[in-house]
């Protein structure tokens, strides 16, 4: 069973940059797949911020474009997300995930809340 | 960017109703529609991809339609389990970009 595990700091400061990592269990992310970081501020909806392939090629959404980085250590087994720059409207919950047909993200972490608080 | 509009944004319902939550899409551009249900505190589950194939494991009450601009995921006969929000999810295919509507949040009556 493919399993997900988000782990970084719960608190960061404005303007310094925010890391996550997800760590993957049960499949080989150098086996394929494409994996993303999704995000929901409390109360609020989802937001898809980036997506990586195994080989490297980085998806972003271009509303986070700039202050975003994905990327996958196939070593790990895990890849991870940066944001640069925080502000207080980048508290939310950070979800990673597994894309699979179309994107369809089919297997998800349980979530690591992150807060932008001086 | 494509932009996904869901009606209602919120629906109140009794066992047994069959439900029908739409998502629009504001262009028609090649990609792919998922459907998700998300439960307090829990992480999105997939329900159905490429707009009306049934991910392993969910119930066949669960079902999805459409293409273009419009698509639909219906509920036949909702059970206690089932209420909770639902999140679309379009992948436009070039420039691959991520999209997700606003969300449909499913209430007892």
């Amino acid at each position: 069973q493919v399993q997900l595990q988000e782990s970084g700091p719960g608190l960061v400061k404005p303007s310094e940059t925010l890391s996550l990592n997800c760590s993957v269990s049960g499949y080989s992310i150098s086996s394929g797949h494409y994996w993303a970081w999704v995000r929901q501020p409390p109360g609020k909806g989802l937001e898809w911020i980036a997506t990586v392939y195994q080989n490297g090629f980085t998806y972003y959404n271009p509303s986070l474009k700039g202050r975003v980085t994905i990327f996958a250590d196939t070593s790990k087994n895990q890849f991870s997300l940066k944001v640069s720059s925080v502000t207080a409207a980048d508290t939310a919950v950070y979800y990673c995930a597994r894309c699979g047909s179309g994107w369809s993200m089919d297997f998800w972490g349980q979530g690591t809340l992150v807060s932008v608080s001086p | 960017d494509i932009q996904l509009t869901q009606s209602p944004s919120f629906l109140s319902a009794s066992v047994g109703d069959r439900v029908t939550i739409t998502c629009r899409a504001s262009q028609a551009v090649d990609g792919y529609l998922a459907w998700y249900q998300q439960k307090p505190g829990k992480a999105p589950k997939l329900l159905i991809y490429g707009a009306s194939t049934l991910q392993s494991g969910v119930p066949s009450r669960f079902s999805g339609s459409g293409s273009g601009t419009e698509f639909t995921l219906t509920v036949s006969s909702l059970q206690p389990e089932d209420f909770a929000t639902y999140y679309c999810q379009y992948l436009t295919s070039y420039p691959r970009e991520v999209t997700f509507g606003g969300g449909t949040k499913v209430e007892i009556k």
